[in-house]
């Protein structure tokens, strides 16, 4: 069975600054797709970034980057420029690509943003 | 405006009671899907539909039932079976047929056992 790995409950930056989510998964599928999704304390699920893992370049969005690692199956997230609406829980999940594409959820990390 | 409902916001059963939660979407997606979410962990999938009139159970299957006979429509009911029911259930939706794969969630239902 698939799992996803999210070792840091919590996460704390300054404004402005870097900051880095880890993620690890395992699974014996070649072809998947992993996500981040941000809930923010209104609890709306709102994605993130995306990557299909037969793409080798890294996936970027804006402020939102990721280091995705297959042969360690490491997925993380680095937001540049934090900013005060970046705090939230951030979820790393996993899903194949054939069937119902079930998500698989890691633990989540709450990250807060310092003024 | 395209997006997925729920509904109620909040819930409150009293212990031995059903109750239904409500997921509407129209975006004329193929598949639905329920979750649960507990503080501190994850979320878990309940159950899931990739067609009308079919359904199969997720992860934590016990004491939930769904039916979906409108594409449009994927109601779970939490039965008194269902131990600890007092979470946050999110519903999602997704078009198969594309290469985008992405779910999109509702705004989830609170569910307080009294």
């Amino acid at each position: 069975a698939q799992t996803v790995t999210q070792s840091q409950p919590e996460m704390s930056v300054q404004e402005a600054e870097t900051v880095t989510l880890s993620c690890t998964y395992d699974t014996s599928e070649s072809d998947y797709y992993l996500f981040w999704y941000k809930q923010p304390p209104s609890r709306q699920m709102i994605l993130v970034i995306r990557q299909e893992a037969y793409k080798q370049q890294n996936a970027t969005e804006n402020r939102f980057s990721v280091n995705f690692q297959k042969a360690a199956k490491s997925f993380s997230l680095k937001i540049s420029d934090s900013q005060l609406g970046d705090a939230a829980m951030y979820f790393c999940a996993y899903s194949i690509i054939q069937g119902a594409q079930k998500l698989v959820f890691g633990q989540g990390t709450r990250l807060t943003i310092n003024p | 405006d395209g997006g997925i409902t729920q509904s109620p916001k909040y819930l409150f059963r009293k212990e031995g009671q059903n109750v239904t939660l409500s997921c509407e979407q129209n975006l004329n997606h193929d598949a639905m899907y329920w979750y649960r979410q507990d503080p501190g962990q994850g979320l878990r999938l309940i159950y899931y539909s990739q067609i009308v009139n079919d359904f199969q159970k997720g992860d934590i299957a016990e004491g939930y039932s769904v039916s979906r006979e409108k594409k449009e429509s994927f109601p779970l009911t939490v039965t008194s079976a269902q131990k600890n029911p007092t979470a946050f259930y999110l519903c999602a939706s997704s078009n198969l047929g594309t290469a985008v794969n992405e779910q999109f969630f509702g705004p989830g239902t609170r569910l307080t056992v009294l």
